[in-house]
């Protein structure tokens, strides 16, 4: 399985409620990342676990919560979003120091109204 | 700081044509990752290459080709032959080689939008 999953594909949330995003990986990569694509501009890097642990919070709001459950799950919680959060919602898996490359999933498009 | 420059922002080629996509990064590093990625329509990120400093080999894959030349930190992309299907937008990224977290971070250029038409 060399695929990254990631559900739902389209999100529509208000912003008063409460949502999660799920990313899957059985590759058995030990790290796992969010990152936020706005339209027409590269993908942001919002949260890195490694190992299961949350190495890196770019300085992401506390709206977004990021959860690793266990080394194949990585999850995003969504709370009183804001629509300029709107975008695509990419999670990807490395293997550990490998630089061999991301594997992304296909992505959420999240639209908050 | 890393830095990746692609300066196309939109090519626009016809079917069968040959085209050239570029990419010019800095870093300090002396050790470093290169990487193209193609971004379709569907969303989805497609790892296409990874080359690291130490090899300046160029690369051929199909009608994809890769040329890395330290002595003007560039890592430019062809595609020979295009297709309708290559229409996508490509990124460029970098990454550094070690880190002691774990994980690599990347940074990635612009990207450049490839419409091909038929």
């Amino acid at each position: 399985d060399t695929e990254v999953t990631q559900t739902p594909k389209h999100l529509v949330m208000g912003m008063t409620n409460k949502k999660s995003l799920k990313c899957e990986q059985h590759m058995g990569h030990r790290a796992m990342y969010w990152y936020k694509q706005k339209a027409k501009k590269p993908p942001e890097l919002m949260f890195v676990y490694s190992y299961e642990k949350l190495s890196i919070n770019e300085s992401v709001p506390s709206r977004f919560s990021p959860e690793c459950p266990n080394s194949s799950l990585l999850n995003l919680h969504l709370h009183a979003l804001q629509p300029e959060d709107s975008a695509l919602y990419l999670c990807a898996s490395s293997q550990d120091r490998g630089n061999y490359g991301y594997t992304f999933g296909s992505g959420t498009r999240l639209t908050v109204v | 700081a890393q830095k990746v420059t692609q300066a196309q922002t939109e090519i626009s080629v016809v079917e069968k044509e040959d085209v050239t996509l570029d990419c010019v990064y800095e870093t300090r590093d002396t050790t470093y990752y290169l990487f193209w990625y193609k971004q379709p329509p569907s969303g989805e990120l497609v790892f296409l290459i990874r080359r690291n400093s130490f090899d300046e080999q160029n690369e051929i894959s199909g009608r994809y080709s890769w040329n890395f030349q330290k002595s003007t930190s560039s890592f430019n992309f062809t595609i020979t032959a295009s297709q309708v299907v290559d229409s996508a937008v490509y990124f460029c990224a970098l990454s550094e080689a070690f880190n002691s977290g774990g994980y690599q971070k990347v940074t990635f250029g612009t990207g450049t939008k490839l419409q091909v038409i038929p």
